[in-house]
């Protein structure tokens, strides 16, 4: 299974740009790289995906090397409201399972 | 979070009782994932179902758990006699084709968080 490496936590301040980089070395050639938001008591939100390169949505961006073997999800200017668990994962296999690590742990303080 | 239809949304059970737990996917996606999130962890991979199939259920436990998407209404999570290491969130997730390695996003539901007592 691709397994990825994200940091444990990570704290910011408000209006400040945060960058999480996930490790995902042994990610397969048709696999897609798919970030998620989770607050408490909530199920995982959809916060983008891509394959190469760089995508950007309204909400984030997105950077994945040419070797794939990392990406880093980019949140602009945070607010208290962006404090959640965020989620890197690679898909793989037939089955398409996708194995959440344990995520980071983002604080965003005022 | 976009439609995935979860309930209940909480459920308590005493021990040795049964739990299921339902799933009406998105409109228009026919592949419905389950997901169980313990306290303080990441979600683990239970079962995949298309329509009345099983596609991939190496996340399931082998005994008191299963699973099924008939061809009319929703998925349902079905735990029997339950215990209170399967106090846990259930999270159901849908696609409309094969999920994140074809680009395609997966969403999910807002939970079904089970109390086992």
């Amino acid at each position: 299974l691709a397994k990825t490496t994200q940091p444990i936590s990570m704290d910011s301040y408000e209006g400040q740009e945060v960058n999480i980089t996930c490790s995902h070395n042994n990610i397969a050639t048709n696999d897609y790289i798919t970030w998620y938001q989770q607050f408490p008591s909530q199920g995982p939100r959809f916060i983008i995906q891509g394959y190469k390169t760089k995508v950007t949505n309204e909400v984030a961006s997105l950077f994945i090397p040419a070797d794939r073997k990392s990406s880093t999800l980019s949140l602009p200017r945070v607010s208290l409201s962006d404090t959640a668990v965020y989620y890197c994962l690679v898909g793989e296999g037939a089955g398409n399972m996708l194995t959440f690590g344990g995520g980071t742990r983002l604080m965003v303080k005022p | 979070n976009a439609g995935v239809m979860q309930n209940p949304r909480h459920l308590v059970r005493r021990r040795g009782q049964e739990a299921r737990l339902r799933c009406s996917p998105m409109k228009g996606h026919s592949h419905v994932y389950w997901y169980r999130q313990l306290p303080e962890e990441g979600l683990k991979f239970m079962v995949y179902l298309q329509k009345e199939n099983i596609i991939d259920e190496s996340g399931m436990p082998k005994e008191r758990f299963s699973a099924e998407f008939p061809k009319e209404g929703p998925s349902i999570l079905r735990i029997q006699q339950v215990v209170r290491g399967d106090s846990a969130a259930y999270f159901c997730a849908s696609s409309p084709n094969q999920g994140a390695n074809t680009g395609n996003t997966i969403y999910f539901g807002e939970g079904s968080w089970l109390t086992v007592v």
